[in-house]
């Protein structure tokens, strides 16, 4: 069965860096798949983040791109996000998940990141 | 960007009935449409991938069709369960971007 589980810091100051990994176990880092990141302000809908290739080649939501990078680490079958210049506006719950061909069929449980001094 | 629109915001909608769940493309993204169902707490539920194919243990009362620029999600008839907030998402492009539509609460009459 494939999981995959958010960690990081729940709260983090504005104008610093948020830093979130994603391990994922029951599937290889290196498979077939996107590696994807999705947010979700409170009361909000699904925001698109970006995504990345076991072999690097990452693709960011246009709007976060200065801002995002979004690397693997396949000795810890893990892969990471890291946002920088946060604002109140980066609060959200975040969620990693495996795009496959058949789509984002496997998804964390999300993690609450709240970006307040 | 492709942006996609849901209609309605709120479905308002008895156990039984029939759902129908409209999704707009900005522009065409062929079959590359998918559709998610997220209960309060929880993590987005892959339902369709490709428009039309039921992604697994997907029951059969949920039916995803369109292509181009109109996509649409019906479910036959309302189980307690389906009450729920359910998304419209698109990947397309080069190089890719994915977006995700505002989505649509079906909530009980």
């Amino acid at each position: 069965q494939v999981q995959l589980q958010e960690s990081g810091p729940g709260l983090v100051k504005p104008s610093g860096t948020l830093s979130l990994t994603c391990t994922v176990s029951g599937d290889s880092i290196s498979s077939v798949n996107w590696w994807t990141w999705v947010r979700q302000a409170p009361v909000k809908g699904l925001e698109w983040i970006g995504e990345t290739y076991h072999s690097g080649s990452p693709n960011y939501n246009p709007s976060l791109k200065s801002r995002v990078t979004i690397s693997v680490d396949k000795s810890k079958n893990q892969f990471s996000l890291r946002l920088t210049s946060v604002t109140a506006a980066d609060t959200a719950i975040y969620y990693c998940a495996r795009d496959s061909r058949t789509g984002m069929d496997y998804w964390g449980r999300g993690i609450r990141v709240t970006v307040s001094s | 960007e492709i942006v996609l629109t849901q209609s309605p915001a709120t479905l308002s909608l008895s156990p039984g009935e029939r759902a129908t769940l409209s999704c707009r493309a900005s522009q065409s993204v062929d079959t590359y449409v998918a559709w998610f169902q997220q209960k309060p707490g929880l993590a987005p539920r892959l339902l369709i991938y490709d428009a039309s194919n039921r992604a697994t243990n997907t029951p059969a009362r949920f039916t995803g069709s369109g292509s181009g620029t109109d996509f649409t999600l019906t479910i036959s008839s309302l189980e307690p369960e389906d009450f729920a907030v359910y998304y419209c998402q698109q990947r397309s492009g080069w190089p890719p971007a994915v977006t995700f539509g505002g989505g649509t609460k079906i909530e009980i009459k």
